[in-house]
């Protein structure tokens, strides 16, 4: 079965830092790989996903993320916050096959203060 | 439409009571999920519905049953839970096969009192 494990509990940032937010898998086939945000009160938001390709992807509000094969990582990117971004960071795995399910990493607390 | 609905938003049940929530997408997908999150903690799979069969049960209480009448619709039935069963239920669903991102609704945050 597949896990997902984020390294970062909670992260405060000021506002125009840059963010790496890291995340590791444990699966031995083909995966999929999602960053999800939540922002306070609002509902899971897909910020950017990897199925296969460039292993550089780009999302939603200038997010980005590196999917490296060898080290098993998926970290997440932003080169400079800004204070809307603080929110519920999910990395979340599912293994490339029908009848199966993401599988989420604990989390990652956002704070940017402006 | 990406839409996921959810209803209701918000419920409070006492233990011996039963209530249903339901949740309904209109993008042709052909599974769908229930996840429970509780504050600040990741969402937690409860079950898959695959072409309307269920697939996976991650050994969830049978106070709670799903059930997916069609492929639009997926409810959550709840019977005489406990306190501890306070949480965000989460639906999600996406298109058939394993190489799709799902999409979530908003949730019904359940108290039980």
């Amino acid at each position: 079965a597949q896990s997902v494990s984020q390294h970062n509990h909670h992260v405060i940032l000021s506002e125009a830092a840059s963010l790496e937010l890291g995340c590791n898998y444990s699966y031995g086939g083909t995966v999929n790989l999602f960053w999800y945000v939540q922002y306070p009160g609002q509902h899971l938001q897909l910020l950017l996903k990897y199925f296969s390709g460039d292993p550089l992807v780009k999302g939603i509000k200038g997010f980005e993320a590196e999917f490296i094969k060898s080290k098993f990582s998926f970290n997440l990117r932003k080169p400079s916050v800004q204070w809307s971004d603080t929110a519920e960071y999910f990395c979340a795995v599912r293994a490339n096959q029908a009848g199966t399910a993401l599988i989420f990493g604990k989390g990652t607390t956002l704070s940017v203060s402006s | 439409d990406t839409e996921v609905t959810q209803t209701p938003k918000h419920l409070v049940m006492g233990m011996t009571n039963k209530k249903s929530l339901k949740c309904e997408q209109h993008m042709g997908h052909r599974a769908m999920y229930w996840y429970k999150q509780k504050a600040k903690k990741p969402p937690e799979l409860m079950f898959v519905y695959s072409y309307e069969k269920l697939s996976i049960n991650e050994s969830v209480p049978s106070r709670f049953s799903p059930e997916c009448p069609n492929s639009s619709l997926l409810n959550l039935h709840l019977h005489a839970l406990q306190p501890e069963d306070s949480a965000l239920y989460l639906c999600a669903s996406s298109q058939g096969g394993g190489v799709r991102e799902a999409f979530f609704g908003q949730g019904t945050r359940l108290t039980v009192v």
